[in-house]
C-alpha cells in the first residue's frame, strides 16, 4: 500500500520521559510535515522538512526536535515531556510546490 | 497573523440535503485552497483541492473559490450519513512557503 505511515498509533507515558515517533512515506514525496491537533482539535504545523532540508520550524518548545534521515523518513524527538504535549501528531508529505498535503494515521500521546 | 476561519458548527443537514460548508481566509497573496474531510478519531483526508476562481465539481462535491471576497465553500449534494465527519479549509500560506493554514473545522452531521 502506498501511504503514510507513523509509528506507534499509541504513546503513553510519564511526564519528564523522553520519546520518538517515527514516520516513514512511499508516495515519493520530498517534503514531509509534522502537524500537533490538540483537544479541541485545531491542526497546527510544527516543522517541515524537504529533501532532509528543514524549511518549516513554528514556534515550538525547542523540547521538540525533528530529524529527517532521508526524503521518506522525518521523525520527532521529544524531550521532558509536559501535560500539555498530550495530543494527536500527525505526520504528513507531499511533492514540493504541490501544497497538497497526505496525512499519516495519527499518534496519540498521553503524558500522565 | 494569516487566518482560516470557519463556522466550527454544528451543521445539521438531513439525509438527501445540500450541505453547505464555508470558510474565509485572511492573506490576499494565497493561491492554493483545500478541503480536507476527518472522521472522528482518523486523520484528515484530502477531498478536494481548488486553485481558480469559480466552481470545481467531483462527484457529490463541489469547491468554490472567490478569490476577491477571499471566500472558498464546499457544497455537498444528496448529503449522506456517512460525510458526516468534521471538514477543514486550508490555506496556502504565500511567500514559496509549503505551509498550510488550517481553519478549525466544521463538524457535520447528515441525519437518516
Amino acid at each position: 500500500d502506498t501511504a503514510v505511515s507513523q509509528t506507534p498509533k499509541y504513546l503513553v507515558t510519564q511526564m519528564g520521559n523522553d520519546k520518538s515517533i517515527k514516520c516513514e512515506q512511499n508516495l515519493g514525496h520530498d517534503t514531509m510535515y509534522w502537524y500537533k491537533q490538540d483537544s479541541k482539535k485545531f491542526l497546527k504545523i510544527m516543522f517541515s522538512y524537504n529533501n532532509k532540508e528543514l524549511i518549516i520550524n513554528e514556534t515550538v518548545p525547542n523540547r521538540f526536535s525533528p530529524k529527517s534521515p532521508d526524503k521518506a523518513h522525518l521523525n520527532l524527538h521529544i524531550n521532558s515531556l509536559e501535560l500539555g504535549d498530550s495530543a494527536v501528531y500527525f505526520c504528513a508529505s507531499s511533492q514540493h510546490g504541490s501544497h497538497e498535503q497526505y496525512f499519516g494515521p495519527g499518534t496519540r500521546l498521553t503524558v500522565t | 497573523q494569516k487566518e482560516v476561519e470557519q463556522n466550527s458548527g454544528p451543521l445539521s443537514v438531513p439525509e438527501g440535503a445540500i450541505a453547505s460548508l464555508n470558510c474565509t481566509y485572511s492573506d490576499r497573496g494565497s493561491q492554493s485552497f483545500f478541503w480536507y474531510r476527518q472522521y472522528s478519531g482518523k486523520s484528515p483526508e484530502l477531498i478536494m483541492s481548488i486553485y481558480s476562481n469559480g466552481d470545481k465539481e467531483d462527484g457529490r462535491f463541489t469547491a468554490q473559490l472567490n478569490k476577491a471576497s477571499q471566500y472558498v465553500s464546499l457544497l455537498i449534494r444528496d448529503s449522506q450519513p456517512s460525510d458526516s465527519a468534521t471538514y477543514l479549509c486550508a490555506v496556502n500560506s504565500p511567500g514559496g512557503s509549503e505551509k498550510l493554514v488550517f481553519g478549525k473545522g466544521t463538524k457535520l452531521t447528515v441525519n437518516p
